[in-house]
């Protein structure tokens, strides 16, 4: 039963491009987090998704971050025009349903903006 | 908003020197406390949901437990392989679904 996965595990953009980060949550969940964290700071929530929804992004910044969970496929971070501050740890985590509070994390998407 | 504190931020124990760690929290309406442990490079690995005061989980040599305002998560006779930063996190009990609010972490060392 695979976990959560996430790839690429490390990625590298120099400032103004696009980074893509992709999260295919567990079998069997159709729930989505993304999160992000800072060298020593806490994980921050961005956003939550259900297939083809997005129930709540209070916490993605309002430009250059998108999100989106198909109906197939994985779930994908989008992050538009990249600067140095964005170099961060992005971790995915799916869970079942919305009431189960057991949220299940990828191993993560290290980005580095040069 | 809700917070998440969490005390102390690093603590290095003997194998065998059993510990406390600290998580206070504020939230308007709870509907669970989590921990995580997470290990260098890691994502973070799923320990246990509390969800009302009082309430208490074991797993081998951890023990979670919950009042109004703070969780503990206690280290009885740790081993090194205990090592690992251990992560808070408390989900608000509001109309839709809320992702986590962190604390920051205690990073927590058993020397041999």
């Amino acid at each position: 039963n695979a976990g959560v996965m996430q790839n690429p595990r490390h990625l590298v953009r120099r400032r103004g491009q696009e980074a893509r980060l992709r999260c295919s949550p567990m079998k069997g969940h159709s729930h989505v987090y993304w999160y992000r964290q800072l060298p020593e700071e806490g994980l921050k929530f961005m956003v939550y998704l259900q297939k083809e929804n997005i129930i709540d992004e209070s916490g993605m910044p309002k430009e250059r971050f998108s999100a989106e969970f198909p109906k197939e496929g994985p779930s994908i971070l989008r992050i538009q025009q990249v600067v140095r501050g964005d170099s961060a740890a992005y971790f995915c985590a799916s869970s079942r349903f919305d009431s189960d509070t057991e949220a299940f994390f990828g191993q993560g998407t290290r980005l580095t903006v040069v | 908003e809700d917070q998440v504190t969490q005390s102390p931020e690093a603590l290095r124990l003997q194998e065998g020197e059993s510990s406390s760690l600290n998580c206070s929290y504020t939230v308007s309406g709870l509907r669970g406390l989590f921990w995580y442990r997470q290990d260098p490079g890691k994502g973070p690995e799923f320990l246990f949901t509390l969800y009302s005061a009082g309430e208490e989980k074991e797993k081998e040599r951890l023990k979670a437990t919950l009042t109004k305002k703070e969780s503990f998560l206690h280290i009885t006779a740790p081993k090194p392989e205990d090592s690992a930063t251990y992560l808070c996190a408390v989900q608000a009990a509001r109309g839709g679904a809320d992702g986590l609010t962190f604390g920051k972490g205690t990073h927590l060392i058993i020397q041999p």
